[in-house]
């Protein structure tokens, strides 16, 4: 029972590159998120999806894009890499109900040169 | 615009020194309070959920407090082990429980 598997977990791009960070996730849970952490900077919602086909913005979308074709997996895409998205990408699944909480993977740091 | 701020940024303590950390918050109605500890290179994992003020909660030597503006992670005769970054975020009313709003960490060191 793996929970919540991100991939890669370091990635360095150049400017103007794409890359699509996989989230998958084997706990059967409807809602996924994506966060970004910067240094001095709480977790930042980016996109989240409350179930397959459902996508909305969260805090920080720009330069983000995202879609959710299964249950399973929600990858988030960059498709022009600039400098200020270097961060450590979090991706988050829970249940959706008040009683659930957020439960992560251990990260995507990505570095944009 | 709802705000979480921890205090400390960072807190060294002795092995067995006890301590609370802040996490005071303001929310256009409270939904839940969150606590999480991460440790380096992981992702956060979760320890507990308050709701309403007044409410306590327990884990091993962390106990969890709420009031209406903050909320404490007392820790009690830490060990080493229990050196890592804790972090607090809140759920607003009307708001999913994917949509938490995080403060920006206490980083936690315990010296044996």
């Amino acid at each position: 029972n793996a929970g919540v598997t991100q991939t890669p977990k370091f990635q360095v791009l150049k400017t103007g590159q794409s890359m699509t960070l996989q989230c998958a996730q084997d706990m059967n849970h409807e809602y996924m998120s994506w966060y970004r952490q910067d240094p001095g900077m709480g977790l930042r919602l980016i996109h989240y999806s409350v179930g397959a086909g459902i996508t909305d913005q969260g805090e920080v979308p720009n330069g983000y894009n995202v879609s959710r074709s299964t249950t399973e997996d929600f990858p988030l895409r960059l498709l022009s890499a600039a400098p200020s998205q270097t961060s450590v990408y979090f991706c988050a699944t829970n249940r959706g109900d008040r009683n659930s909480p957020l439960h992560f993977g251990n990260g995507t740091r990505l570095t944009v040169t | 615009e709802d705000q979480v701020t921890q205090s400390p940024e960072a807190l060294r303590l002795q092995e067995g020194e006890s301590s609370s950390l802040n996490c005071s918050y303001t929310v256009s109605g409270l939904r839940g309070l969150f606590w999480y500890r991460q440790d380096p290179g992981k992702g956060p994992e979760f320890l507990f959920t308050l709701y309403s003020a007044g409410e306590e909660k327990e884990k091993e030597r962390l106990k969890a407090t709420l009031t209406k503006k903050e909320s404490f992670l007392h820790i009690t005769a830490p060990k080493p082990e229990d050196s890592a970054t804790y972090l607090c975020a809140v759920q607003a009313a009307g708001q999913g429980a994917q949509k938490l709003v995080f403060g920006q960490g206490t980083r936690l060191t315990i010296n044996p």
